[in-house]
């Protein structure tokens, strides 16, 4: 079936904005995580969801970043009031939600904050 | 916090040479290791995994092993090819699935 997706790919925005950031996981799983890359780093981990609740939001860098999932499958990653700091590939990921599964990843969004 | 650490690159190879990418993780429990790669233009995917020490992971041609009494999981290939060329992070996960990457090695294999 189809992988992981996310729209858009490419988020260019001004400081001070706010924007939503979407992702589709694989039919059938019920855990989905977000991710963020910097350039030349690995990615750090943001939130996981177990179904629709958030399981652990200890990644999120501060309270301007927010997600939700509302139906248990698609979420969104929601950022207020924009930094140049915040530009980054965002990335997400889901799997079945058992311990040491496979996670799949997306192809990610570029968020440029000019 | 646990951590993974993995060595820098790029690492430039020619075709058909051996590829060893050194990685050490900390970690307060018993984690589970995995390798993804990243090709060019393309999204992450997992190359190997081991949950248990002692597990080998393995898969196109690359190979790792859980070593738990010196916390590694170093990448070995024993021939590389052009199309290896990619970046390459080891990653934990240990206690709810959240996963803990590396900083990414780059390799480039020339023909």
């Amino acid at each position: 079936g189809a992988g992981v997706s996310q729209t858009p790919s490419n988020k260019v925005t001004e400081k001070g904005k706010y924007v939503e950031l979407r992702c589709d996981p694989i039919s059938g799983h019920t855990a989905l995580y977000w991710y963020r890359q910097s350039l030349g780093q690995g990615p750090e981990f943001l939130i996981y969801f177990q179904g629709t609740g958030a399981a652990d939001d200890s990644g999120l860098p501060n309270d301007r970043f927010f997600a939700v999932r509302p139906e248990g499958s698609v979420s969104t990653l929601k950022i207020q009031r924009t930094e140049r700091g915040d530009s980054a590939v965002y990335l997400c990921a889901s799997s079945y939600g058992l311990a040491s599964d496979t996670q799949y990843f997306g192809p990610g969004t570029r968020l440029t904050v000019l | 916090g646990d951590s993974v650490t993995q060595m820098e690159g790029p690492v430039t190879l020619s075709e058909e040479a051996f590829l060893t990418i050194n990685c050490t993780y900390t970690a307060t429990g018993y984690p589970s290791l995995f390798w993804y790669v990243q090709y060019p233009g393309e999204g992450l995917q997992l190359l190997l995994k081991a949950t248990k020490a002692d597990d080998k992971g393995s898969n196109k041609g690359f190979e790792a092993t859980y070593r738990k009494e010196t916390t590694s999981f170093h990448l070995e290939k024993g021939s590389v090819q052009v199309s290896d060329s990619a970046v390459y992070f080891c990653a934990l996960s240990d206690y709810g699935n959240k996963l803990v990457f590396g900083a990414g090695t780059i390799l480039r294999v020339k023909s």
